[in-house]
């Protein structure tokens, strides 16, 4: 079945310091989305990336999603100890048999350090 | 908020019993799908309902099951708990699948 790879496991970083979590599936994607899970909370929607080579922004946070459609990198500039919290990747695959089921990356837990 | 409601919040149950947990979809959303998240681990998908019926299905046992109300509302059951279903229980809320919001979750206790 379809697998999301998502590295590295942990980020500590020195806040100022930038940030970014990769994320690869091992099938073509039809599209990938963001979350942002802080400690002891739920998932929280950041974004959605559907083109091939799509790249978004949102403030201090880039999102790319590759021209094959199989990886995507979440990228933020200039970190903040409001960005502590763990970022998934999820992709959903066009065709598989449940519309719209998300296959999750393991996350990356970010820490920042004052 | 995304307006996705789930109950209850926490909930310690034995092994072998059975439980059910709640979930309120986004309003305008006919899609809810349900995701188990063990400690330290991305969620993973367990099934999708829309429109009342099941549309799709992860590896999960067939002691898991769902179902989807008129209003879209939804509810997870879970029959002869395992220490393994620890977990925190996640729906998600979309129209058809698309962009998915997460309710707060259920933290389920095994014991």
């Amino acid at each position: 079945g379809q697998q999301v790879m998502q590295i590295p496991q942990y980020q500590h970083v020195q806040e100022g310091e930038d940030f970014t979590t990769y994320c690869n599936s091992s099938t073509t994607l039809s599209n990938i989305q963001w979350y942002k899970q802080r400690p002891g909370g739920h998932p929280v929607f950041l974004i959605q990336l559907v083109k091939s080579g799509e790249v978004k922004k949102q403030k201090r946070l880039t999102f790319q999603f590759g021209e094959a459609k199989k990886n995507s990198s979440l990228h933020i500039t200039a970190t903040q100890t409001t960005d502590v919290g763990t970022y998934f990747c999820a992709g959903s695959n066009a065709g598989g048999t449940s519309y719209g089921k998300l296959t999750f990356g393991q996350g990356t837990i970010l820490t920042v350090h004052p | 908020e995304t307006g996705v409601t789930q109950s209850p919040t926490h909930l310690i149950k034995t092994r072998g019993q059975q439980v059910t947990l709640r979930c309120s979809s986004q309003s305008g959303h006919n899609t809810v799908s349900w995701y188990q998240q063990a400690l330290g681990q991305g969620p993973q998908f367990i099934f999708q309902y829309y429109r009342e019926e099941e549309n799709g299905r992860g590896n999960f046992p067939p002691r898991f099951s769902g179902l989807q109300f008129p209003n879209y509302s939804s509810e997870l059951n879970v029959n002869a708990l395992e220490l393994d279903d620890s977990a925190l229980y996640l729906c998600a809320s979309s129209l058809a699948g698309i962009l998915q919001y997460f309710g707060p979750g259920t933290r389920l206790t095994v014991t």
